[in-house]
């Protein structure tokens, strides 16, 4: 897991909650990643941040938002707007221009 | 579209034996390929990074081998252990043009390793 941490391991809501999860890195990395996991699909990308204060849409961004304040930091907020929110959401960073993106251990969200 | 094609989809052998895990891709511009170790409810775990010049690479009982010229790949696995229980996943990155590399995941193979 590396210098990545994801809290809570685990996390449970209510439909129609907004729910973030945390991201932080000791790495010095200045990129960093969200990407959701659903059973028996690859990993799709929801946002990145490659630099503080800056953040792009991935394949899959809409009902989600982040924020980049701080370089160790990259939380992702799961809004209600989000149909399907039950899934395992992974958070990885990489150095700019580096080929390999270090991941977190992720958290599994579930929504009922 | 770029696409990243894992076969077979699970996998179970005895331990100490032998495997070998495909992996397909259709992307393009080609910047390099990369081999996962995902444990279940884990991150995954690299294991080999493989540019275009780049036929083989090994870590450790891992080797991963590239042919850019028919766009293949594979990850075989010598004398499997129970740890080696888990999901390979095959990742593909290609130029954006932009800042960052994109990135094409396949969904990955689930091996199980038995006593």
């Amino acid at each position: 897991d590396g210098g990545i941490t994801q809290s809570p391991k685990y996390l449970f809501r209510k439909e129609g909650q907004n729910v973030t999860l945390s991201c932080e890195q000791n790495l010095n990395h200045d990129a960093m990643y969200w990407y959701r996991q659903d059973p028996g699909q690859g990993l799709r990308l929801i946002y990145y941040s490659q630099i503080v204060n800056d953040f792009q849409k991935g394949d899959i961004a809409e009902g989600y938002s982040v924020s980049r304040e701080k370089k160790e930091s990259f939380p992702l907020t799961v809004t209600s707007a989000q149909k399907n929110p039950t899934a395992f959401y992974l958070c990885a960073s990489s150095s700019t221009g580096a080929r390999e993106q270090y991941f977190g251990p992720g958290t599994r969200l579930t929504v009922t | 579209k770029n696409q990243v094609e894992q076969s077979p989809q699970s996998l179970i052998i005895l331990e100490g034996k032998n495997c070998t895990l495909q992996c397909n891709y259709t992307v393009s511009p080609f910047s390099n390929l990369r081999w996962y170790k995902q444990d279940t409810g884990r991150g995954p775990v690299s294991l080999t990074i493989m540019t275009f010049s780049e036929n083989t690479k090994s870590n450790g009982r891992y080797t991963a081998t590239l042919d850019a010229d028919t766009k293949q790949s594979s990850l075989h696995i010598t004398a499997s252990q129970l740890s080696d229980s888990a999901s390979y996943i095959c990742v593909v990155s290609w130029y954006s043009g932009g800042g960052a590399d994109g990135l094409t995941f396949g969904k990955g193979t689930h091996l199980i390793i038995q006593p």
